[in-house]
């Protein structure tokens, strides 16, 4: 059973549509987070959600819109797709009193 | 500059070396360190975490924090193949629930 999970794992479009990423996790985790890692390898947050409230909204271009129905899912839904977009949307999780998140497998976004 | 500085490598090193992993912090708010380990095409992983100034050892691997000079360290002893990925230095302020800061990775490649 996979802890955090994303779909779709690769997403090729054109530049100007609209798409989501999905995310769940299923280890009873009250904080979501979606980080970009771009082509260098650099992870940088871009929101985090605890108990369906935004807590951290980063500089990000407010064609993103995190969206989270409820504690174990965080979606991701970006308009209007740049060619700079293209990179590894990363979603994970954390607990209060753990250290560390738990990491999802990523969705690999290119924009052509 | 940036708040975490790590030396992107690449390293390469032959099976059974050890391996030291670096990075160097601008913000003297961090209270944990973290390593995380990234293999191709996956999320990241916590290999080890710190609080605070210290050593921490876990097997093949120990993790040293020098808040005095805002440097960390990882250091893989008798390394193996499967050790080859990316790892990561991850700082937050708050132990659980709070905003990782992440280093670029050091990609780093042990030779059998």
């Amino acid at each position: 059973d996979t802890a955090v999970s994303q779909t779709p794992k690769y997403l090729v479009t054109q530049m100007g549509n609209d798409k989501s990423i999905k995310c769940e996790q299923n280890l009873g985790h009250d904080t979501m987070y979606w980080y970009k890692q771009d082509s260098k390898k650099f992870l940088k947050i871009m929101f985090s959600y605890n108990n369906k409230e935004l807590i951290i909204n980063e500089t990000v271009p407010n064609r993103f819109s995190p969206k989270s129905p409820d504690k174990a899912h965080l979606n991701l839904h970006i308009n209007s797709l740049e060619l700079g977009d293209s990179a590894v949307y990363f979603c994970a999780s954390s607990q209060e009193g753990v250290i560390g998140y738990t990491f999802g497998s990523g969705t690999r976004l290119t924009v052509v | 500059q940036k708040e975490v500085e790590q030396d992107p490598g690449p390293l390469s090193v032959p099976e059974g070396a050890i391996v030291s992993l670096n990075c160097t912090y601008s913000n003297s708010a961090f209270q944990y360190f973290m390593w995380y380990r990234q293999y191709s095409r996956k999320g990241p992983e916590l290999l080890m975490y710190t609080y605070s100034s210290g050593n921490k050892e876990d097997g093949r691997f120990t993790a040293q924090v020098d808040k005095s000079s805002k440097y960390i360290s990882l250091f893989i002893r008798d390394s193996q193949p499967s050790d080859s990925a990316t790892y990561l230095c991850a700082m937050s302020r708050g132990g659980s629930n709070y905003k990782l800061t992440f280093g670029k990775g050091t990609l780093l490649t042990v030779n059998p």
